[in-house]
Order: C-alpha cells, then sequence, then structure tokens
C-alpha cells in the first residue's frame, strides 16, 4: 500500500540532546513537508522540500534541521537549540509543490515529548 | 487578523442533524481550499477539497464564495463517527512554492 510512514510514534528528548524524526514516503510525491502541532493551535510549517537535494524554511525552522537526499525520505532533526520541542509533528507529501490544487497527504505523526 | 480562521466550536448535535462550519480567510490571493478531518490525537486526513462551484461528497457539501472569503462546510444526517475536528485549508502560491495555511479547527461531537 502507498502511504507516509513515520517513526517513532512516540519519542522522548533529554536536555541537550539532537533527536532525529523519520518520514519516508512511497507515493512518488515530490514536495515533502514537516509541521509542528501543539495544543488549541493549528498545523505550523516548519521546512518543506519540493525536489531532492532542495528545502526551504517554514514559518518555525529555528530550532530544526533537515534533509532531502532521497525523493523518498525527508528526515527532521530537533536540535537542542529549540527551547520547546514537546509537540505533535506531522510529515505530508503532495505530488508537485508548485501546483496548488494538489492536497496534501500525511503521515500518522511522531509525539515528542522532553524527559 | 489571523490568516485562517475558524469557531473552535465544540458543536453538540444529535444524531441525524445537519450542521454547518464556516472558515474566513485573509489573503485574496488564496487559490484553493481544503478541509481536512481530524480524529484526536491523529493525524488530519483529507475530507474534500472546495471548488468553486461547490462541490458535494455524499452527506457532505462545500463551498466557496470567493468575494467574502469564506469557505463552508454542510454535514446532513449526522453520524456518531463524524465527531472529530474538522480544518480550514486554504492553499496559496507564492512565486513556486504552494503554501497551506492551516485554521486552528472546529470541534464536532454528535449524540445519540
Amino acid at each position: 500500500d502507498g502511504g507516509i510512514t513515520q517513526s517513532p510514534k512516540y519519542l522522548f528528548r533529554k536536555e541537550g540532546q539532537n533527536v532525529t524524526l523519520s518520514c519516508e514516503q512511497n507515493l512518488n510525491h515530490d514536495a515533502m513537508y514537516w509541521y509542528r502541532q501543539d495544543p488549541g493551535q493549528g498545523l505550523r510549517l516548519i521546512y518543506y522540500s519540493q525536489i531532492v537535494n532542495d528545502f526551504q524554511k517554514g514559518d518555525i525552522a529555528e530550532g530544526y534541521s533537515v534533509s532531502r537526499e532521497k525523493k523518498e525520505s525527508f528526515p527532521l532533526t530537533v536540535t537542542s537549540a529549540q527551547k520547546n520541542p514537546t509537540a505533535f509533528y506531522l510529515c505530508a507529501s503532495s505530488a508537485s509543490g508548485p501546483r496548488v490544487e494538489q492536497p496534501q497527504h500525511f503521515g500518522d505523526g511522531t509525539r515528542l515529548s522532553i524527559l | 487578523r489571523k490568516e485562517v480562521e475558524q469557531d473552535p466550536g465544540p458543536f453538540n448535535v444529535p444524531e441525524g442533524a445537519t450542521v454547518a462550519f464556516n472558515c474566513t480567510y485573509s489573503n485574496s490571493a488564496s487559490q484553493s481550499f481544503f478541509w481536512y478531518r481530524q480524529d484526536c490525537r491523529k493525524e488530519p486526513k483529507l475530507l474534500m477539497s472546495v471548488y468553486s462551484s461547490g462541490n458535494e461528497d455524499g452527506r457532505f457539501t462545500a463551498q466557496l464564495n470567493r468575494a467574502s472569503q469564506y469557505i463552508s462546510l454542510l454535514i446532513r444526517d449526522s453520524k456518531l463517527s463524524d465527531s472529530a475536528t474538522y480544518l480550514c485549508v486554504v492553499n496559496t502560491l507564492t512565486g513556486t512554492a504552494s503554501k497551506l495555511t492551516f485554521g486552528t479547527g472546529t470541534r464536532l461531537q454528535v449524540t445519540l
């Protein structure tokens, strides 16, 4: 079945530690996205990538980093510089970034908490 | 003003009722619109795209009013399984990138 796989489902971070969230898709989508969702707030865009080896900052990129070495994969690293990392992280993909009519499809998310 | 605004609810309705949600957006250059459904502690799932002429999918009807910059979702004959948060999503093309902006969602609770 085609889809987006995020792992792990739950992740705990110690103070000062970097952690990496995995996102893999087999939909052959060009564009991939990372969002963060906090209680009572809408999804906020962290980073996005329209093609391999290229990515752009979203609205809240500080304290995060990404890479896009393969079309299928778009890992997100939450660095120690992100002071409030506790949130629900969602990865999404769409067929083509610039085409506005293409909806995004989401993985089932990773819940990150501070120990 | 928020880019996308929704009434957070909750909307508590009995099974079988008709319920409507509205969503307003601030960027007149926004080009496409979607409704997503999100269950508690789950990922958002696409419910339907919203087209200028309005579109219907079973019990769900979505409409777009560009002049007033709002979109709506109508649910007829509500089911218990419709209980969820409904996210209004607006897509705007800026340069060569499209940007989705999410509303905070409207919570629906359907009761017996």
